[in-house]
């Protein structure tokens, strides 16, 4: 299980884009890449997923280089609504998911 | 409407008293399992089922059970309340298993248990 390391905060401006990254020299070859999203007293939410170079969905993108040892969330525009704790998952052990502790982005008006 | 929910949303019980966390999904998700989060500590997973009749442990089983006797439904039991188990409780589900590609995790709305 590849262990990750993220930023434990970030402030940003309404409206600048966010870049979250997140390290894991230990991915494995058969690892997928996942961001979650969580409020306050919410569970968290899916937000994307990959495996190697760029996906975008509606929300966000996520960019992974060649290497895969590391990968950057990418917020467009963020609104105070974006305010949350986001966490990047890589691979599973055995068919266990650990979440590490997350990135608690600030974003002010 | 495709959802996980959890019964109680909140519940205040005293050391020893049995209780049962009930949750259900309508997605006929194969994979689910149960999270505590505390303060500091992030998201810890306490058991999981990859399908009926099949359970293991996570990461923080001890003073837990759960059984998974229907596909939609996975009960976490605690035998004996402990005030150490004071937190908040998540059950999720995903149609496929975590090693799996595309595992989308489906978080209910999360249970917070209070043990005096």
């Amino acid at each position: 299980l590849a262990k990750t390391t993220q930023p434990i905060s970030m402030d940003s401006y309404e409206g600048q884009e966010v870049n979250i990254t997140c390290s894991h020299n230990n991915i494995a070859t058969n690892d997928y890449i996942t961001w979650y999203q969580q409020f306050p007293s919410q569970g968290p939410r899916f937000i994307i997923q990959g495996y190697k170079t760029k996906v975008t969905n509606e929300v966000a993108s996520l960019f992974i280089p060649a290497d895969r040892k590391s990968s950057t969330l990418s917020l467009p525009r963020v609104s105070l609504s974006d305010t949350a704790v986001y966490y990047c998952l890589v691979g599973a052990l055995d068919n266990k998911l650990i979440f590490g502790a997350g990135t608690r982005l600030a974003v002010h008006p | 409407e495709a959802q996980v929910t959890q019964n109680p949303r909140y519940l205040i019980t005293v050391t020893g008293k049995k209780l049962t966390v009930t949750c259900s999904q309508n997605m006929n998700h194969e994979y689910m399992s149960w999270y505590r989060q505390d303060p500091g500590l992030g998201l810890r997973q306490i058991y999981y089922s990859m399908n009926v009749e099949v359970t293991d442990k996570g990461d923080v089983p001890e003073g837990y059970k759960v059984s998974r006797k229907e596909k939609r439904n996975f009960p976490l039991i605690l035998e004996s309340p402990s005030p150490n188990q004071t937190s908040l409780y998540f059950c999720a589900s995903s149609l496929v298993l975590p090693r799996s590609s595309y595992n989308e995790q489906f978080f209910g709305p999360g249970t917070r248990l209070t043990v005096l």
